[in-house]
């Protein structure tokens, strides 16, 4: 148990369609990120969220919006999608975003599928 | 650019011992992590480098060379629970991690 949920774990959506994923911590940390991770490729980190503010947006399509309500919670809204953002994407968690050591929590993921 | 080089898939058998290596070009540098990924499940945390040498945990250690840009996670004793993807991170001068596509290590009896 990492302590980083994510729902749902498998989404499959049509390219027009709107759907959201949920990331949740029970860690007490202050930071958030969310990376796609494509076979064979590097984790690409998207977004990240220091006490909840957006300090990094790494060139990701506005079809990806991000929300974070509160230090616990994440939101991705998904609309009007590409096949080729079909990928796993993670959540992750860590104490802060200033400290280099701090490690970072990951969710189990929602494998998504766009058709 | 940033880079992060890692081999793509290693063998070994079980009992035996395993390097991993990984290689990097980064701007600056707050550290190197090694993280744990078994198929279909969330990366891990195994180990944080940021002085040179060699930090041991358990079965598995993790080596730094600032100079030369390069680690290596070394696995004994391998048990076929370790078959899993091994992935290589580096925190840049923004303390942004900088990732390897991971190598798969595949344990055999």
């Amino acid at each position: 148990e990492t302590g980083v949920t994510q729902t749902p774990r498998h989404l499959v959506m049509g390219m027009t369609n709107k759907k959201s994923l949920k990331c949740e911590q029970h860690l007490g940390h202050n930071a958030m990120y969310w990376y796609k991770q494509s076979a064979k490729k590097p984790l690409e980190l998207m977004f990240v969220y220091n006490f909840k503010e957006q300090t990094e947006n790494n060139s990701v399509p506005s079809r990806f919006s991000p929300e974070c309500p509160n230090s616990s919670h994440l939101f991705l809204h998904l609309h009007t999608l590409q096949p080729e953002d079909s990928a796993l994407y993670l959540c992750a968690s860590s104490q802060t975003r200033q400290e280099p050591h701090d490690e970072q929590y990951f969710g189990p993921g929602t494998r998504l599928t766009v058709t | 650019g940033q880079n992060i080089d890692q081999p793509t898939e290693m063998t070994a058998t079980e009992g035996a011992i395993v390097q991993i290596n990984c290689t990097y070009q980064t701007s600056g540098f707050n550290g190197l992590f090694w993280y744990q990924q078994h198929a279909g499940e969330a990366p891990t945390f195994l180990s944080y480098n940021v002085l040179d040498g060699l930090e041991e945990k358990g079965r598995f250690s993790s080596f730094l060379s600032r100079s030369k840009g390069y680690s290596y996670l070394l696995l004994k004793e391998l048990q076929m629970k370790d078959s899993a993807s091994y992935l290589c991170a580096v925190a840049d001068s923004n303390y942004q991690l900088i990732w390897g596509a991971g190598t798969k290590l595949i344990i055999k009896p």
